[in-house]
């Protein structure tokens, strides 16, 4: 059973690119959770999605950030015009429920912006 | 906002020895408590969680206490072993399905 997938592992983008991050939650796990993690940090949740609906964003920042989880395919966080400080490991998280169930996270992508 | 304090930051014993890490959160609505594992450029493993219907929980050498009236629940490892090294995470449900993580616990297993 292929766990927690998430794409690419490592991602280097310059000021001012777009970062695409994917996320396949395991097989049966309707729900995704994206989290943020600076170093030396704990994670911080970011946004809360089912399929085809985003349930809380409130931990995204409003500008240039965006998620989708569609029907078909896997779950995309997507940052607009990086900047340094969005270098970070962002981690996916999903569960077969909502509502308290247990989350399993992928192995995050590590952004670096140049 | 919800928030959870973990303490200590960073933790040193000699293998065989007993490591415990403890955390205090502010949601008392909170009824799930998970610990996680990150080794270094790892994912977080969940190694042990718990929930507000019981007071403690053991796997093995692994086991999580948990008082709701003083809001604090405790990672305890027994025996430890070199390979037990990684920085620990308490966690704790904020709402119905936001997990909020402590800063870490940097642990350090001696041989």
């Amino acid at each position: 059973n292929a766990g927690v997938m998430q794409n690419p592992r490592h991602l280097v983008r310059r000021r001012g690119q777009e970062a695409r991050l994917r996320c396949s939650p395991m097989k049966g796990h309707s729900h995704v959770y994206w989290y943020r993690q600076l170093p030396e940090e704990g994670l911080k949740f970011m946004v809360y999605l089912q399929k085809e609906n985003i349930i809380d964003e409130s931990g995204m920042p409003k500008e240039r950030f965006s998620a989708e989880f569609p029907k078909e395919g896997p779950s995309i966080l997507r940052i607009q015009q990086v900047v340094r400080g969005d270098s970070a490991a962002y981690f996916c998280a999903s569960s077969p429920k909502g509502g308290g169930d247990t989350q399993y996270f992928g192995p995050g992508t590590r952004l670096t912006v140049l | 906002g919800e928030n959870v304090e973990q303490h200590p930051s960073t933790l040193s014993v000699q293998e065989g020895d007993s490591a415990v890490i403890k955390c205090t959160y502010s949601d008392s609505a909170s009824n799930y408590f998970p610990w996680y594992k990150q080794e270094l450029g790892k994912r977080p493993q969940l190694i042990i969680d718990i929930r507000s219907n019981v007071g403690e929980k053991k796997d093995q050498r692994i086991a999580v206490t948990l008082n709701k009236t003083a809001k604090h629940f405790s990672l305890h490892i027994t025996e430890t072993q070199p390979e037990d090294s990684a920085v620990y995470f308490c966690a704790f449900l904020a709402g119905s399905y936001q997990l909020t993580f402590g800063k870490g616990t940097k642990l350090s297993v001696i041989p």
